[in-house]
């Protein structure tokens, strides 16, 4: 079975200091992965993804993640995290055509 | 990126009454889309697969009779609830994704804020 887990609810940092959302997922065959943000009473924006390749991918507004095959994790990071940066985070693997999305994290960044 | 909109954005309704959707997508054709139905702080649920001149696929759980799903042509798939309640009070957001290319990142709508009163 598909899974994605994001084992934090809410994640709070200082404005400046280095952010972190953390995603482990369970899925059979190669693992297409994605990050999207969504503010509120939004739709969700694409962030980056991960198909193949540099485990580190780099994706919109300064944002990176990191695919780690032995832990099956895919970690959002971001050296330096602003005020304008608090939204829920979702990750999500796409086996076949559907999307299958964690719980959401929601990521407060304070000044 | 490909653009999907959602329309409208938000809709209250009384009880009783029924309710339609709107998902295009502007700039690309997509013969699936996905409606998905968002509670508060909490995860997208699938609802159901949109496909293009065939019948739409229900998760289990999802009411067909309730949540009437149309795909009539390649941009454009509607979402109707029907006899709503305030217990169909959410956020409902559709997506698509560019067709038989399996790594694209999925296109939202900017989601429908739905109040049955």
């Amino acid at each position: 079975a598909q899974s994605v887990a994001q084992p934090e609810d809410q994640v709070n940092v200082a404005e400046g200091n280095p952010l972190t959302v953390k995603c482990t997922y369970s899925v059979s065959g190669n693992p297409y992965l994605f990050w999207y943000v969504q503010y509120p009473n939004r739709g969700l924006q694409f962030l980056l993804k991960y198909i193949t390749g540099d485990n580190l991918v780099k994706g919109s507004y300064g944002f990176e993640a990191e695919f780690n095959k032995s832990q099956t994790s895919f970690h959002l990071k971001k050296p330096s995290a602003l005020v304008s940066d608090s939204a829920l985070y979702f990750c999500a693997v796409r086996p076949l055509n559907k999307f299958y999305f964690g719980s959401g994290t929601k990521l407060n960044v304070k000044p | 990126g490909a653009v999907v909109s959602q329309h409208p954005s938000w809709v209250i309704c009384k009880s009783g009454t029924s309710v339609k959707i709107e998902c295009r997508s502007l700039d690309f054709q997509a013969t699936t889309m996905f409606w998905y139905r968002q509670f508060p702080k909490q995860s997208l649920m699938l609802m159901a697969t949109s496909n293009e001149g065939s019948k739409a696929t229900y998760e289990q759980g999802v009411e067909k009779d309730k949540f009437l799903i149309n795909h009539a042509s390649l941009t454009l798939s509607t979402l109707t609830v029907t006899s709503a309640h305030p217990e169909d009070s959410s956020f409902y957001i559709c997506s698509a994704s560019v067709p038989g290319v399996r790594n694209t990142e999925a296109f939202f709508g900017q989601g429908t804020r739905l109040t049955v009163v």
